[in-house]
């Protein structure tokens, strides 16, 4: 089982949509939780973090699920911009910080 | 006012060549990474310095060699280039003050584009 896992999609959804992804995770020693995103040929930015109580930011609502290890992301009225491959990122502290990234889930919004 | 910078950002080269990616990052950060990221597009992690010392070190090939002059300065070399490198190289940096989450976050530079031919 990978560390990370996330579907690839593509996920194609109109604008204004509400879109969710989810990611798991098998370590249940992780302690932190993020969601990047990239887009095509640039680097990945954090977008945000995700706390045990759930978080949001303006459209975007984060969640964990530490029982069912497992993360989502969900995005409210989906614009144009928000086309791109959403990374799910676990962190773990094992003597050294490693974070592991999934493979990314790509979302396409259409007009 | 680049957070994190790298060069080249594009290097087209021949197999058997050495070559070198330099990375340098001013958002004060004590620990600086190397990611691959293949044509799937998997970013996988390959090397990790703090203050210098090398602290993550996945199954990468001993023709890559890091190397931390500064905590503020990252360089990636390679050996005997070969086809499956490859790739786009990204430089990443970050606190390390756990178990402050934070220290997980990590800024990434624009990438280099390296393609072996």
């Amino acid at each position: 089982r990978k560390e990370v896992e996330q579907d690839p999609g593509p996920f194609n959804v109109p604008e204004g949509a509400t879109v969710a992804f989810n990611c798991t995770y098998s370590n249940s020693a992780s302690q932190s939780f993020f969601w990047y995103r990239q887009d095509c040929r640039k680097e990945p930015k954090l977008l945000m973090s995700v706390y045990s109580s759930g978080n949001e930011d303006g459209r975007f609502t984060a969640q964990l699920n530490r029982a069912s290890q497992y993360i989502s992301l969900l995005i409210r009225d989906s614009k144009l911009s928000d086309s791109a491959t959403y990374l799910c990122v676990v962190g773990y502290s094992g003597g050294y910080q490693k974070v592991t990234f999934g493979t990314g889930t790509k979302l396409q919004v259409i007009p | 006012d680049t957070a994190v910078s790298q060069t080249p950002k594009y290097l087209v080269t021949q197999m058997g060549n050495d070559k070198s990616i330099k990375c340098e990052q001013n958002l004060g950060h004590d620990t600086m990474y190397w990611y691959k990221q293949d044509s799937k597009k998997f970013l996988k992690i390959m090397f990790s310095y703090n203050n210098k010392e090398l602290i993550i070190n996945e199954t990468v090939p001993n023709r890559f060699s890091p190397k931390s002059p500064d905590k503020a300065h990252l360089n990636l070399h390679i050996n005997s280039l070969e086809l499956g490198d490859s790739a786009v190289y990204f430089c990443a940096s970050s606190h390390t003050h756990p178990p402050d989450r934070s220290s997980y976050e990590q800024y990434f530079g624009p990438g280099t584009r390296l393609t072996v031919t």
